[in-house]
């Protein structure tokens, strides 16, 4: 089992609406939480961070971690056809190794 | 330039080659990491370097893959005798400092494709 894991997608939906990105891990050690946008053929873009529990938001977006439920999730308010993307989850902990677990990504089309 | 510069951005080669990819990360970020993107899989960890600190090397998946960094900026990643296993896209990244949690910043990556 991987220890994160995002449903691939694709998911589409009509301009304007709500989109919801998830992701579910089983390290319980991870404190920072991230989401990466990646348009194709180039490299990820860091969107939102988050350390620990709570919500966070800019803009559109808001990001929510409940590490209860080992579980984060990616809003997207007023999606616009320019969001559509590979949204990749993100997460360290604070010992060990520093570099970043990735999810596999969901790719998010919206519809004009 | 103010990105993480990655070279060749395509490269095209025939299995049991060696290849070389560069790395040249965001000025003043001594943190490096190397990643592997798969056609449609998330991004695999390689390799990470630090500074002066031995390097992470637990991502590797064999020992045909080596990776150095010199004078603690530019980093080669080398894949030897390549196999068709090895396409993919090769992501490379580098952040501020190795504080817990740092913010990484990736290049455009470097497209493999073993023939």
């Amino acid at each position: 089992q991987k220890e994160v894991e995002q449903d691939p997608g694709p998911l589409s939906v009509p301009e304007g609406a709500i989109v919801s990105l998830n992701c579910t891990y089983s390290n319980s050690a991870f404190q920072y939480f991230m989401w990466y946008r990646q348009y194709s053929r180039k490299g990820p873009e860091l969107l939102m961070y988050t350390y620990s529990s709570g919500n966070k938001e800019d803009g559109r977006f808001t990001a929510q971690v409940d590490k209860s439920s080992k579980y984060i999730s990616l809003f997207i308010r007023d999606s616009q056809p320019s969001d559509s993307a590979t949204y990749l989850c993100a997460m360290s902990a604070d010992t060990g190794r520093r570099a970043l677990t990735f999810g596999s990504g969901t790719r998010l089309q919206v519809q004009p | 330039g103010a990105g993480v510069s990655q070279s060749p951005s395509n490269k095209v080669t025939e299995k049991g080659k060696d290849v070389e990819l560069r790395c040249d990360p965001i000025s003043g970020h001594t943190a490096l990491y190397w990643y592997r993107q798969s056609l449609g899989q998330g991004l695999e960890f390689l390799i990470y370097f630090q500074g002066n600190s031995a390097p992470d090397k637990s991502g590797l998946p064999s020992d045909r893959f080596s990776a150095e960094r010199t004078g603690g900026s530019v980093s080669t990643l080398t894949i030897q005798r390549t196999q068709q296993e090895d396409s993919a896209v090769y992501l490379c990244a580098s952040s501020l400092s190795d504080v817990y949690g740092n913010t990484i910043y990736f290049g455009e990556g470097s497209w493999l494709t073993v023939v």
